[in-house]
């Protein structure tokens, strides 16, 4: 069974830019959630979907977003980048929400 | 606001000694999870607790949940190097909040 694939694997953006990454569960999982991990802050969550509906989000600002398909793949998007934002993100999936959530790779985000 | 400690942060340790991780959490949960990661690597799922006196065990890792005392333990039994990486405890809370997670424990294990 394939696990949670992340793209792209590696981005490098400059200050104001924004970018999509994409999220592709495991087959039958419905539930996707997000997260950010820093040195700084370490793992916090950023959001999370189910049957295409954000269930909730994190402290972070509006200039993160993020959707959910009728395939249970995800997107999220930042806009207007920081240097700050340079981060790994973690996508999760679970068939349900909250239940034994399966990590993916990350997708290792470089803002310069 | 739900927090998860974790002690201790860095340990460093022998092959062939035992040793324990804590993670403390402050408000009830429904859920808690040990992942181990490697430098560089996303993270893997090493254990699901569920309930109180929750043990399960895989090769040399061991946890433990306590519900009353809101805490877990994960034991380490006779280390050997491959068992160098980060450790989190993250708990599950319920409704839609996601994980919280402890800030891990940076285990090295030298021959």
């Amino acid at each position: 069974k394939a696990g949670v694939t992340q793209t792209p694997r590696y981005l490098i953006k400059t200050r104001g830019q924004q970018v999509t990454l994409s999220c592709s569960p495991i087959s039958g999982h419905r539930s996707v959630s997000w997260y950010q991990q820093t040195p700084g802050q370490g793992l916090q969550f950023l959001f999370e979907y189910f049957s295409e509906t954000q269930r909730n989000k994190g402290n972070f600002p509006g200039r993160f977003s993020g959707r959910q398909f009728s395939n249970s793949r995800s997107e999220m998007n930042v806009s207007t980048l920081e240097l700050g934002d340079s981060a790994l993100y973690l996508c999760a999936s679970s068939l349900v929400p909250g239940v034994e959530p399966h990590f993916g790779p990350g997708t290792r985000l470089l803002v310069l | 606001e739900l927090k998860v400690e974790q002690n201790p942060l860095f340990l460093s340790m022998q092959e062939g000694k035992n040793y324990t991780i804590y993670c403390n959490y402050s408000t009830t949960s429904d859920r808690l999870y040990w992942y181990r990661q490697d430098p560089g690597k996303s993270l893997e799922s090493l254990f699901v607790l569920l309930s109180n006196g929750a043990v399960k065990q895989e090769g040399r890792l061991m946890a433990s949940l306590d519900t009353k005392a809101r805490l877990s333990t994960l034991h380490i039994t006779a280390a050997v190097h491959d068992l160098s990486a980060t450790y989190f405890c993250a708990v599950d809370p319920g409704g839609a909040d996601g994980l919280t997670f402890g800030k891990g424990t940076h285990l090295i294990i030298q021959p």
